[in-house]
Order: C-alpha cells, then sequence, then structure tokens
C-alpha cells in the first residue's frame, strides 16, 4: 500500500540554524500538505502546495518558512532560522484532490531546537 | 481555536463491545469531517470521512454519524477490539478553505480483553 515517507525521524539542531525537512507524497497524489504538533497540543495545519505553488497557508506559515517541489518526488519545509518553539512533531500529507478527500499523512519528523 | 472540540480525553471499552467517540464543532461552514487515529511515533491514520449532505458512513467495523442540526459527529467503532487502542482525532476542513483540516484534541481509545 503507498504511503508518504518523511526523513530524518528525528532532527535536532540549535537556535538560528536553518533546518529542511524531506517529505515523498503518494506518487499519484497532487495536493502537499505539511502539518506540526507542539508536544501536547493540538495538529495544527501550515500548508498547502498544488501546481508548485501555495495555495493555503495558516498565520503560523510566516517568512521564516517555505516550502518546495525540488523534484518530480520531493516536497521539502525550510525553516530558516529555527527558533525554540519551532520544536514539533512536523507532518507531511497528501492527497489526491482538494477539499473532500481524505489527507494521508507521513510518520513525522521530531524537530527538536535546542 | 476550539473550533473542533472532543471533550473526552479518554475512555476505556471492554473487548467486543461498542466503542463512542465524540466530536463536538462551532463552525457552521465545516462540510467535511474526518476520522484519524494515531499510534505513538507515527502519523494520523485516516479511518473513516463523511460529508455534510449525508448523516452517517460505515466501512466494516467503523461507523461515524454526523449531526448537523446539533454540530456533532460521533465514530461508532464495533466490536472494538484491542488493536483500536490509540489517540482518535477528529477533523474538519469548510469551504472555501478545504486544504485546511481543523483537528480535534484527541481522545486515548482503550480496548482491554
Amino acid at each position: 500500500e503507498p504511503e508518504v515517507t518523511q526523513t530524518p525521524s528525528h532532527q535536532v539542531t540549535q537556535m538560528g540554524q536553518e533546518v529542511i525537512l524531506r517529505c515523498v507524497p503518494i506518487s499519484n497524489h497532487l495536493y502537499f500538505y505539511w502539518y506540526r504538533q507542539i508536544l501536547g497540543q493540538k495538529v495544527e495545519f501550515l500548508v498547502s502546495f498544488y501546481n508548485n505553488e501555495i495555495s493555503e497557508k495558516s498565520e503560523i506559515f510566516d517568512d521564516q518558512f517555505s516550502v518546495e517541489r525540488p523534484d518530480g518526488s520531493n516536497f521539502t519545509l525550510k525553516i530558516r532560522s529555527t527558533k525554540l518553539e519551532d520544536s514539533a512533531m512536523y507532518f507531511c500529507a497528501s492527497s489526491r484532490d482538494r477539499g473532500m478527500n481524505e489527507q494521508y499523512f507521513g510518520p513525522g519528523t521530531r524537530l527538536t531546537v535546542t | 481555536d476550539q473550533q473542533v472540540k472532543q471533550n473526552s480525553p479518554s475512555l476505556s471499552v471492554q473487548e467486543g463491545r461498542i466503542s463512542i467517540l465524540n466530536c463536538d464543532y462551532t463552525n457552521s461552514m465545516f462540510d467535511y469531517f474526518l476520522w484519524y487515529k494515531k499510534y505513538p511515533a507515527e502519523g494520523p491514520t485516516f479511518l473513516i470521512s463523511i460529508s455534510s449532505i449525508k448523516d452517517k458512513n460505515e466501512d466494516g467495523r467503523f461507523t461515524v454519524f454526523l449531526n448537523k442540526s446539533a454540530k456533532h459527529l460521533s465514530l461508532h467503532i464495533v466490536p472494538s477490539q484491542p488493536g483500536d487502542s490509540a489517540v482518535y482525532f477528529c477533523a474538519a476542513s469548510a469551504n472555501p478553505r478545504p486544504d485546511k483540516l481543523i483537528f480535534g484534541t484527541g481522545t486515548r481509545l482503550q480496548v482491554f480483553p
């Protein structure tokens, strides 16, 4: 069964450093998403991406964040200058269509900012 | 942001019995609802969904009920199995912002023998 994969599973970085989180969405999916879950809190939407551009983003997704689909399979989330409060689980998701269509999630990357 | 609420943080059910997980929402623009299951150190796994034009959707042991007037949905698992023990999240999306899933806080289900 096809699945979303994410690397690395755990990333530790120092405050102020740049990190890139990687995702390989399900191959025939066209819509891609990033969510995060801070420990003890809800899963929160960050951004959605379609046809090589951002289709929607939340207020969390500020200028420190960017997304890219550098090739036909990878989808990345970059945090330019990490802060302590960026420590969270980051989940990538993909869906075949938009809207009333289930999003399939990857296993997540645990980001720890020290 | 309390648009989607799961008021029971935990639920304990005996194997073979019915598990009922509840979810309330406040945004009347929500038109699509989903349930996800999550094990520790894994991502949410899609279980079942329902659009606002229906009031029930069934898939095997899982049934989701939607009561639009009460802004309430529930997930029924019958019969419950020990492997169902996990955290269950409800999520919702709304037009004209269909990409964004709004999640509840989750209910931890424990199914005991």
